[in-house]
């Protein structure tokens, strides 16, 4: 079985500020993870995946996420916060053909 | 380029009425999916496809029908049946545990 948790439905920062988004999953598999960002009215943009390789992932746009499998974690980071950056940002899992979507955290960025 | 196309972007039904929404993909992948997506909330499986002429029920499959009658192509059908039918509707695809691909989405309005 599969599941995905995204610890937070919205978080808040100050531009120039870093950024934390946490997930957690669970997978019978060696699990394909990824992170899309979707911001207002448009479809989702993929940032990264991690597809087991290097554990620490570089993305688009400056964000990065580190898979770790005895936390089952994978975490995106940004060491900096920009205005665009604001959107909803999806955590998903992936094997076979079973891909689970998180609920989503809504991030604010404050000038 | 390679790529998912959903259409129409907008669509807008009247009470009683069905209506279909197009998700045409040429990446050449085995699996589709169709979500919908409510205002603030995260994404919902309405029905999902692995192979031609096979598709099983997602989270939310009461009062929409699919079809997949050719390995591009997975139309969705809002059906009268649907109370609340207006969303936001993703239509994606992948291969098995690889990077999902997403439509841009479309919009559907009770009027």
């Amino acid at each position: 079985a599969q599941s995905v948790t995204q610890l937070d439905s919205h978080v808040s920062v100050s531009e120039g500020t870093p950024v934390l988004l946490r997930c957690n999953y669970s997978s019978s598999y060696s699990p394909s993870l990824f992170w899309y960002v979707q911001h207002p009215n448009k479809g989702l943009q993929l940032l990264l995946k991690y597809t087991s390789a290097a554990t620490l992932v570089k993305g688009i746009n400056g964000f990065e996420a580190e898979f770790k499998k005895s936390e089952t974690s994978f975490h995106l980071t940004k060491p900096s916060a920009h205005m665009s950056d604001a959107a909803e940002y999806f955590c998903v899992v992936s094997g076979g053909f079973k891909t689970i979507f998180g609920a989503g955290t809504r991030l604010f960025v404050k000038a | 380029d390679g790529g998912i196309t959903q259409s129409p972007k907008y669509l807008f039904r009247k009470e009683g009425q069905n209506v279909t929404l197009s998700c045409e993909q040429n990446l050449n992948h085995d699996a589709m999916y169709w979500y919908r997506q409510d205002p603030g909330q995260g994404l919902r499986l309405i029905y999902y496809s692995q192979i031609v002429n096979d598709f099983q029920k997602g989270d939310i499959a009461e009062g929409y029908s699919v079809s997949r009658e050719k390995k591009e192509s997975f139309p969705l059908t809002v059906t009268s049946a649907q109370k609340n039918p207006t969303a936001f509707y993703l239509c994606a695809s992948t291969a098995s545990g690889n990077t999902i691909y997403f439509g841009e989405g479309s919009w559907l309005t009770v009027v």
